[in-house]
């Protein structure tokens, strides 16, 4: 199994582009999620799906789309980049239940400019 | 919602000390709390975690306290190596409602010297 596999790896966008981040997962896993790390903020969620078809919004959703066609696959769209965009993002995934891990993508180091 | 707060953001100490980190939360109906280390340009992996039904978890070298009265838990690392050096965050949900979803403190820079 791969696990949590995101794409690129890395993106620099100029202000006002849109582009996808992309996020695969092959345990067949219910619960999506995606976060944001910045520097002394930890870990916060933007978005959040419990299975395909249904997708909320987290923490910080403004700025960002996110669809669920396939149980596999949780996008995320930025819209119109913003500086205050440029973050790392993470991927996580989980089983249904409680007390389940969330297995994290190995991450997407976007910047803004 | 859920609010949780990590204690040092930084932490130095020579190899074979002990390290703790701290976390509080605010939702007292939260009741799972896992702690995730990150080493550098890694992914998070989960390290250990703690149900609100038990009070501490031991894994080696690792440990879990938790206090559900005054709402916090913390880390404890026994004779620390230098491959524990990474950033470790401490995470809460209400499992009933949190459908997967996690709370993170801010994290914690651990840094152990050789």
């Amino acid at each position: 199994n791969a696990g949590v596999t995101q794409t690129p790896k890395f993106q620099v966008l100029k202000t006002g582009q849109s582009m996808t981040l992309q996020c695969a997962q092959d345990m067949n896993h219910e619960y999506m999620s995606w976060y944001r790390q910045d520097p002394g903020m930890g870990l916060r969620l933007i978005h959040y799906s419990v299975g395909a078809g249904i997708t909320d919004q987290g923490e910080v959703p403004n700025g960002y789309n996110v669809s669920r066609s396939t149980t596999e696959d949780f996008p995320l769209r930025l819209l119109s980049a913003a500086p205050s965009q440029t973050s790392v993002y993470f991927c996580a995934s989980s089983r249904q239940g409680s007390f389940t891990e969330a297995f994290f993508g190995q991450g997407t180091r976007l910047t803004v400019v | 919602g859920e609010n949780v707060e990590q204690h040092p953001s930084t932490l130095s100490v020579q190899e074979g000390d002990s390290a703790v980190i701290k976390c509080t939360y605010s939702d007292s109906a939260s009741n799972y709390f896992p702690w995730y280390k990150q080493e550098l340009g890694k992914r998070p992996q989960l390290i250990i975690d703690i149900r609100s039904n038990v009070g501490e978890k031991k894994d080696q070298r690792i440990a879990v306290t938790l206090n559900k009265t005054a709402k916090h838990f913390s880390l404890h690392i026994t004779e620390t190596q230098p491959e524990d050096s990474a950033v470790y965050f401490c995470a809460a949900s209400r499992t009933s409602t949190s459908y997967g979803k996690l709370t993170f403190g801010q994290g914690t820079i651990l840094t152990v010297h050789p």
